[in-house]
């Protein structure tokens, strides 16, 4: 989606190890949704956010969305080799469907 | 299992080739949505269905591909005179009227070769 920009691309990880990664809309969201695939699967539902300054946690994983309701970010504390993955953002702009980010490829180095 | 299930898993056809996919969603739910995905992209939508009618297509989708839900059950994303652009995981995904929380089946890859 040109709307959504997610950041990094890709990274690398120690485990054992935070990281954070972003999204930003071009306009404001009435929703923000985190997904995770792995290479080759679908989409599994982790967290949604539609309340600016929202935050939930789930395990390890803390999702944010800024007062704006424009930005997003997901962080993983003490990131383990199960947190490997695709991660993706989808924004619902009150249009019935989501628009995703390209995702951010997350590698966990033992 | 009562999650979107998505067939057959891979397709591998000749370009020129018609191919269908079907896909059957969580039972309660009567929204229906197709996504396709390239390499290192996120899913782009292609189009949806309310019960069986459908109610939005992208302008990626081609006069080539078609989408029914015939009974507001199931649903079948129809390619056809494949090309080599075609090759990509489509996906298909439910939910309920009024959210925006989909959820994914395991997607169908395409390869046309």
């Amino acid at each position: 989606s040109q709307e959504l920009e997610q950041s990094p691309q890709s990274l690398i990880v120690q485990e054992g190890k935070n990281l954070t990664i972003n999204c930003t809309s071009s306009k404001t969201l009435y929703g923000l949704y985190w997904y995770k695939q792995k290479y080759g699967e679908g989409l599994i539902f982790l967290m949604m956010l539609q309340k600016g300054g929202e935050e939930k946690s789930h395990e390890k994983i803390t999702a944010k969305l800024d007062e704006k309701k424009q930005q997003s970010s997901l962080h993983i504390t003490a990131s383990q080799p199960s947190h490997a993955g695709i991660y993706l953002c989808g924004a619902g702009y009150n249009d019935y469907k989501l628009s995703f980010g390209a995702g951010t490829t997350v590698t966990v180095r033992a | 299992d009562t999650g979107v299930s998505q067939n057959p898993r891979h397709k591998i056809t000749k370009r020129g080739q018609n191919v269908t996919f079907r896909c059957d969603p969580i039972s309660e739910h009567n929204r229906l949505y197709w996504y396709r995905q390239t390499l290192g992209q996120g899913p782009e939508f292609l189009t949806y269905f309310q019960n069986e009618a459908q109610l939005e297509k992208s302008r990626l989708l081609s006069d080539r591909f078609s989408a029914e839900r015939p009974k507001g059950s199931f649903s079948t994303l129809e390619i056809q005179r494949t090309e080599q652009g075609d090759s990509a995981m489509y996906l298909c995904a439910s939910s309920l009227a009024g959210s925006e929380k989909l959820f994914f089946g395991s997607g169908t890859q395409l390869s046309v070769l």
